[in-house]
């Protein structure tokens, strides 16, 4: 079946401008991250979603940041005011909720801010 | 604290020369251990899951073994396509959701 999509593949933008991130999971998968990787760097934890709860918003590093994700399924990350520092790969993940705790990534966008 | 590290951070290899990558992990009780290759330029792809200690997967070249302190992810005779980045995350009892990530071991396989 078809695995986590997200949108764009790339994003160019200026300083100051606000650009929306989207991720398209698993269907049927419950639950979504949001990850942030930078050059060289390991995983970061931005956001989590599981089915109707509220999300786990702990790892968004300013109030810049927010997500959300509407019908419990395609899942739009916003950043505001973009700086420099904000570039980076943002990554998407889904997992199911058989029992098994992998996740499975999409693509990610690579954020290019100048 | 709940920590994963991977050693080395870079290994090259020759074609055909077998190693080992480690991850060593500090977790209140482990939930699962997952290791994942990375391409330069893509997501993680999911290789395997192990859950307790002396359990071992397999695929393809690649072995993953599980101790109550580290895991291995052992290649044998690596080919070129074997070069990526490859990840170690473990998921601790005390949480159902967050995982842990190692940085990464970059290998690179030359002809």
């Amino acid at each position: 079946g078809a695995g986590v999509s997200q949108s764009p593949s790339n994003k160019v933008t200026e300083k100051g401008k606000d650009v929306e991130l989207r991720c398209d999971p698993i269907s049927g998968h419950t639950a979504l991250y949001w990850y942030r990787q930078s050059l060289g760097q390991g995983l970061e934890f931005l956001i989590y979603f599981q089915g109707n709860s509220a999300p786990d918003k702990s790892g968004l590093p300013s109030d810049r940041f927010s997500a959300e994700r509407t019908g419990g399924s395609v899942s739009t990350l916003t950043i505001q005011r973009t700086q420099q520092e904000d570039s980076a790969v943002y990554l998407c993940a889904s997992r199911g909720t058989s029992g098994r705790y992998e996740q499975y990534f999409g693509p990610g966008t690579r954020l290019t801010v100048t | 604290e709940d920590q994963v590290t991977q050693s080395p951070e870079a290994l090259r290899l020759q074609e055909g020369e077998s190693s080992s990558l480690n991850c060593s992990y500090t977790v209140s009780g482990l939930r699962g251990l997952f290791w994942y290759r990375q391409d330069p330029g893509k997501g993680p792809e999911f290789l395997f899951t192990l859950y307790s200690a002396g359990e071992e997967k397999e695929k393809e070249r690649l072995k993953a073994t599980l101790t109550k302190k580290e895991s291995f992810l052992h290649i044998t005779a690596p080919k070129p396509e074997d070069s990526a980045t490859y990840l170690c995350a473990v998921q601790g009892m005390d949480s159902n959701y967050q995982l842990i990530w190692g940085a990464g071991t970059k290998l690179i396989i030359k002809p």
